[in-house]
Parts: structure tokens; C-alpha cells; sequence
């Protein structure tokens, strides 16, 4: 149960694109089409904003978006906002009714 | 939408016990499976342990199996994590979330809807 890898910054100005990763293994997201993310803002409960893959909750804005490459998941931002400012989790069932969280990226909009 | 609240957070030593709760509001627990996920002070998310809709089976992460119980009463709407052994490392805020398939026996793997989390710190 190795935690899947993300990039513990990532930086961008309003209006931007960002695209944030997330690296597994042939045993968890390389295997499984159920990589989640997830949006933290300090101090509050983590929020779900995509999941599947690719799909989007409602409620969840569209320039939320979200692929897999093999072993790594991405999430896409686009037109980055203010209020996008937070800490981004990837999650991935592992196998064997197990699941595993990637370390947590945060985004600051500069 | 519905509530989740934790409770039985708090201050425990080391080798101690403590056991958390999860109430639901406002949705019917015993129609989804539910998860528990802890943060340690500063860190990531780390999943903890699952338990299907009707209890009929479970999992824990490496770091918490043969230590950790989850367990549920559905005609109280409460999900259940009982902590023994405990040890430093397991100073977290702790959070249940629910699974969003209904009425069946496995999961989704994601968490659609989560608690405020309630804060465990292990400390002598």
C-alpha cells in the first residue's frame, strides 16, 4: 500500500491551465478505472471532484476535468480561479479491498 | 444531502483505546457502504478501513489491521471505529465517508460525502 506519487506544489496565474499528476503502479491506478480527486481547502473536509476517471459530480465546476495514462492520472484545471487555491488528492482503488491516497498537491494561484 | 458527524475524538496515551462514531442525518447509513479516512497533523489523506452496506465484510490499511475495528448499527444510523493499541502515529483528524453505491456488495471506491472529521491525538 505505497502511496501514489504527486507533485507536493504546483503553481499558476488566474486564467491559466493547470494540469496536476498522479503516479501509480500497474496494481493500482494502472489496473482500475476508480481514481478519485479530491479538493481540500484549509481546515475543511476533503471535497470530491472527480471520480471514475473522468467523471464529474454535480455541482462540480467543468473546468474540472480528469484522464489516466497507464499508471498516472491527471487533473486538469482550466481558467484557474482564486478560490481553486487548495490541496488536490488522488485516490485509487488498490486491489485486494484495499485503497490508497496520492501525497497530496498544493496549488497556489498566484 | 444529508450530515455526517464524528464524534469521540480526544486525548489518548499510548497502548490506550478510544472508540470514534459516525452519525448520519438525513440519508439512510444501511444503504451504503462507508469508509474511515484519517489526516495526520499537516499531512495527506490515508485510507483506514471500509465496511459493506450491510456489514457482511471489511478491510484495513497494513498500518491499522489487527489494531483497528470498524463496525456499524444500522438501526441506529452510526458507523463505528474502535482503536486499540494506540500509537503515536495514529494522531489524525479522522474522517467517515460514504461510499456511493447503494444496496450493494461492492463498492464504488470513492468517497462522494464526508464528515467534519474529529481529531484523535496519542500522546503520554
Amino acid at each position: 500500500q505505497s502511496a501514489l506519487t504527486q507533485p507536493a506544489s504546483v503553481s499558476g496565474s488566474p486564467g491559466q491551465s493547470i494540469t496536476l499528476s498522479c503516479t501509480g503502479t500497474s496494481s493500482d491506478v494502472g489496473s482500475y478505472n476508480v481514481v478519485s480527486w479530491y479538493q481540500q481547502h484549509p481546515g475543511k473536509g476533503p471535497k470530491l471532484i472527480i471520480y471514475e476517471v473522468s467523471k464529474r459530480p454535480s455541482g462540480v465546476s467543468n473546468r474540472f476535468s480528469g484522464s489516466k495514462s497507464g499508471n498516472t492520472a491527471s487533473l486538469t484545471i482550466s481558467g484557474l480561479q482564486a478560490e481553486d487555491e487548495a490541496d488536490y488528492y488522488c485516490c485509487s482503488y488498490a486491489g485486494s479491498i484495499t485503497m490508497v491516497f496520492g501525497g497530496g498537491t498544493k496549488l497556489t494561484v498566484l | 444531502q444529508g450530515q455526517l458527524v464524528e464524534s469521540g475524538g480526544g486525548v489518548v496515551q499510548p497502548g490506550r483505546s478510544l472508540r470514534l462514531s459516525c452519525a448520519a442525518s438525513g440519508f439512510t447509513l444501511s444503504s451504503y457502504g462507508m469508509h474511515w479516512v484519517r489526516q495526520a497533523p499537516g499531512k495527506g489523506l490515508e485510507w483506514v478501513a471500509v465496511i459493506w452496506f450491510d456489514g457482511s465484510d471489511k478491510n484495513y490499511a497494513d498500518s491499522v489491521k489487527a489494531r483497528f475495528t470498524i463496525s456499524r448499527d444500522n438501526s441506529n444510523n452510526t458507523l463505528y471505529l474502535q482503536m486499540n493499541s494506540l500509537r503515536a502515529e495514529d494522531t489524525a483528524v479522522y474522517y467517515c465517508a460514504r461510499d456511493p453505491r447503494q444496496f450493494s456488495g461492492w463498492p464504488s471506491w470513492y468517497f462522494d460525502f464526508w464528515g467534519q472529521g474529529t481529531l484523535v491525538t496519542v500522546s503520554s
